[in-house]
């Protein structure tokens, strides 16, 4: 089973600062992994998958990067909107696994 | 528009059984694989099953393998998972989720199904 590591597990900023999530594999996943945003009482919704394509209607400001073992979401500038949990998912090999989170929140 | 609406959910005994449903519609069903995800209260996403659109390979996770069934129904567009020998560790929302415009990455999700076990 490939485990899914993020951190940190907890974010603190600001509007309009820059956001840097990671999520590691255990083992390669090449590039398929994806990241998801998830607020209080809702589904998740995909943000990017293939680690770098945003998924559609998905905002500018959110960018991935990463392959093999590696991966970074990263949101530019911070709008209020997107303090939110944010989980990876790998859909390399079965089972599917996700990362543990890392919740970002208002500072 | 792809809609996704689980139902089944509800309080059950350790031991007991239950079945969810997840009713599809806006996009073909039956060419599409489905997944099971689920949320345990305050916890992250935990991928539980997956079956592909005939039905013929289905996936599990090893926590719920050899207790846990997922099926479809394609001329219903309805997806399934009998869930049996159910223990505490196995309260959480159950999600359906679906991938119809991003590959096979799950871009539609229902609205969840709250399962309970507990005496």
């Amino acid at each position: 089973e490939i485990v899914l590591t993020q951190s940190p597990a907890t974010l603190s900023l600001s509007p309009g600062e820059r956001a840097t999530l990671s999520c590691r594999a255990s083992q390669s996943v090449s590039s398929y992994l994806a990241w998801y945003q998830q607020k209080p009482g809702q589904a998740p919704r995909l943000l990017i998958y293939d680690a770098s394509s945003r998924a559609t209607g998905i905002p500018a400001r959110f960018s991935g990067s990463g392959s093999g073992t590696d991966f970074t979401l990263t949101i530019s500038s911070l709008e209020p909107e997107d303090f939110a949990v944010y989980y990876c998912q790998q859909r390399s090999s079965w089972p599917r696994t996700f990362g543990q989170g890392t919740r970002l929140q208002i500072k | 528009e792809v809609q996704l609406v689980e139902s089944g959910g509800s309080l059950v005994q350790p031991g007991g059984s239950l079945r969810l449903s997840c009713a599809a519609s806006g996009f073909t069903f039956s060419t599409y694989s489905m997944s099971w995800v689920r949320q345990a209260p305050g916890k992250g996403l935990e991928w539980v099953s997956s079956i592909s659109g005939s039905g013929g390979s289905t996936y599990y996770a090893d926590s719920v393998k050899g207790r846990f069934t997922i099926s479809r129904d394609n001329s219903k567009s309805t997806l399934y998972l009998q869930m049996s020998s159910l223990r505490a560790e196995d309260t959480a929302v159950y999600y359906c989720a679906v991938g119809v415009s991003h590959g096979k990455y799950r871009d539609n999700w229902g609205q969840g199904t709250l399962v309970t076990v507990s005496s």
